[in-house]
């Protein structure tokens, strides 16, 4: 069973900085792509960042370039998302899910719980 | 980047309704579209990929169509754990983009 774990949200400052992680198990972590999307509140659903099984393709939305870095570790099943520079406008819940857009059967198949982030003074 | 335009962004029906939800993408995207049902406090799950392939374990009322530019999601008979919002999302380009949502509320 695919399990996808984030933690990590916490209340910060504005110019701020976080770093959230999802941790995965039940598939081959290595060699599945995986993303960060957000919710603001009342909002709708907003793609962040990918990154592919091996790190050679890195992706983010422009809302993020320059703030954000997506990475993962494959020894430990983990991809993470270091978060800076944080304007209130960040505040959001974080899901993780997996899958590549190139491979539609099972891209965003599984999705994380979900972790809140919360900017503000 | 393709913007994708959902509609309605809200609407009230009661159970038994056919309900029909209409994303419309600003340039051509094949298939690659998928259809999420989001709950309040729960992850999003899947209910389509491909533009009209049923999620294994999603109900047969659930149904999509289209291809290029036009895609709609059909539930046929709503139920009562229906009640939710609805996005769709393009994923033939980067970024990746969803519709704004379609909020389904009981009447």
């Amino acid at each position: 069973e695919v399990q996808l774990l984030e933690s990590g949200g916490d209340l910060v400052q504005p110019g701020g900085s976080l770093r959230l992680s999802c941790g995965a198990s039940g598939f081959p972590f290595s060699t599945e792509a995986m993303s960060w999307v957000r919710q603001a509140p009342g909002k709708g659903l907003e793609w962040v960042s990918a990154i592919s099984g091996h790190s050679l393709s890195i992706l983010y939305a422009d809302s993020v370039k320059g703030r954000f870095t997506i990475s993962r570790d494959n020894s430990k099943n983990t991809v993470y998302l270091q978060m800076n520079s944080l304007r209130v406008d960040d505040t959001a819940v974080y899901y993780c899910a997996k899958g590549s857009q190139l491979t539609p059967t099972e891209y965003l198949q599984h999705w994380g719980q979900g972790t809140l982030v919360t900017v503000s003074s | 980047d393709i913007q994708m335009t959902q509609s309605p962004s809200a609407m009230s029906a009661s159970v038994g309704d056919r309900v029909t939800i209409t994303c419309r993408a600003s340039q051509g995207i094949h298939n690659y579209l998928a259809w999420f049902q989001h709950k309040p406090g729960k992850a999003p799950k899947r209910l389509i990929y491909s533009a009209s392939n049923l999620e294994s374990g999603v109900p047969s009322r659930f149904s999509g169509s289209g291809f290029g530019t036009e895609f709609t999601l059909t539930i046929s008979s709503l139920q009562p754990e229906d009640f939710a919002t609805y996005y769709c999302l393009q994923h033939n380009n980067y970024p990746v983009t969803f519709g704004q949502g379609t909020r389904l509320e009981t009447k």
